[in-house]
C-alpha cells in the first residue's frame, strides 16, 4: 500500500492565483515528520515546508503553507499569489523511523504544477 | 542552508563497465546520507541508507552487489554502478542528514547517468 498518495498528477493555476496541492499519508507512528519539495527540470530537490507530526499549528513559510489535518491523514500544501516560477513537479515526503536511530523518508508520486501567464 | 555536492553532474558510459558517483556534504557532517533513483517523470526511491563507518542499508530489490556504497568520512559517500547496464541508466540523488529536530535532508544536485 502507499504510504504518500498524491492524487493529482497534474495541475495548472493562473499566475497570481492560489493552487493546493493534494497529499494523503498513511502510518501508525506517532511521530513522523511531512515535507513538501520542489523538483524545477534541472533536477535539484528544493525544501519548501516542513510538519511535524506534534505541530498544533500549520506550518508557513512565505508564500507556501501546510494544511495539515493530523485526523484525516491529509497534508496538502498551498501555494499563494503564484508565479511562472513555481512551474515544476512537487513532492510530499513522510519521514519515519526504520528501526533504531535510522530513518528515511518516502516520496508520493509527484504533482506537475503549470502556472499560467 | 546545508550545502550537498554530487560529483559528476553527468556521465555517459559503456554497458559492462563502472561509474562511481560522489556525494560530499559540504559545510556540515553528515552520519548519515541517502541515495535515491529517479527514472524519468518518476518519483524518488530510496536504494540505501548509509552511515558513516558502518555498512550500508540497502532497500528491498536494491542489489547490494551491484551498487556498492561506501561512506568513509563524515562528509563524503560514493556509489559505485559496476558492471553497468543500459536499464541502470537514471538519475541518481544523494542526500545528506542532520539531527536537528527536523531531520531534514539536504540533497544534491543529482547525477545523470546514461549508461549505452
Amino acid at each position: 500500500a502507499q504510504k504518500i498518495t498524491q492524487t493529482q498528477p497534474g495541475m495548472f493555476v493562473q499566475e497570481k492565483e492560489a493552487v493546493t496541492l493534494d497529499c494523503t499519508y498513511d502510518t501508525s507512528d506517532q511521530s513522523y515528520g511531512l515535507f513538501w519539495y520542489k523538483q524545477p527540470s534541472s533536477g535539484e530537490m528544493i525544501f519548501l515546508i516542513y510538519q511535524g507530526s506534534y505541530d498544533e499549528q500549520n506550518a508557513t513559510e512565505g508564500r507556501y503553507s501546510l494544511n495539515f489535518q493530523k485526523a484525516r491523514k491529509s497534508a496538502n500544501l498551498v501555494i499563494s499569489a503564484s508565479q511562472l516560477g513555481d512551474s515544476a513537479m512537487y513532492f510530499c515526503a513522510m519521514r519515519e523511523w526504520s528501526g533504531g536511530s535510522n530513518y528515511k523518508l518516502t516520496f508520493g508520486k509527484g504533482t506537475l504544477l503549470t502556472v499560467n501567464p | 542552508g546545508a550545502v550537498v555536492s554530487q560529483h559528476p553532474s553527468w556521465v555517459i558510459c559503456k554497458s559492462g563497465t563502472s561509474v562511481k558517483i560522489e556525494c560530499r556534504s559540504l559545510d556540515f557532517q553528515a552520519t548519515t546520507m541517502f541515495w535515491y533513483r529517479q527514472f524519468p517523470k518518476q518519483s524518488l526511491m530510496l536504494m540505501a541508507t548509509s552511515n558513516e563507518g558502518s555498512k550500508a542499508t540497502y532497500e528491498q530489490g536494491v542489489e547490494k552487489d551491484k551498487f556498492l556504497i561506501n561512506h568513509a568520512s563524515l562528509t563524503l559517500s560514493t556509489l559505485t554502478v559496476t558492471s553497468a547496464h543500459p536499464e541502470d541508466s537514471s538519475f541518481y540523488i544523494c542526500s545528506a542528514g542532520e539531527t536537528e529536530v527536523t531531520y531534514e535532508q539536504y540533497f544534491g544536485p543529482g547525477t545523470r547517468l546514461t549508461v549505452t
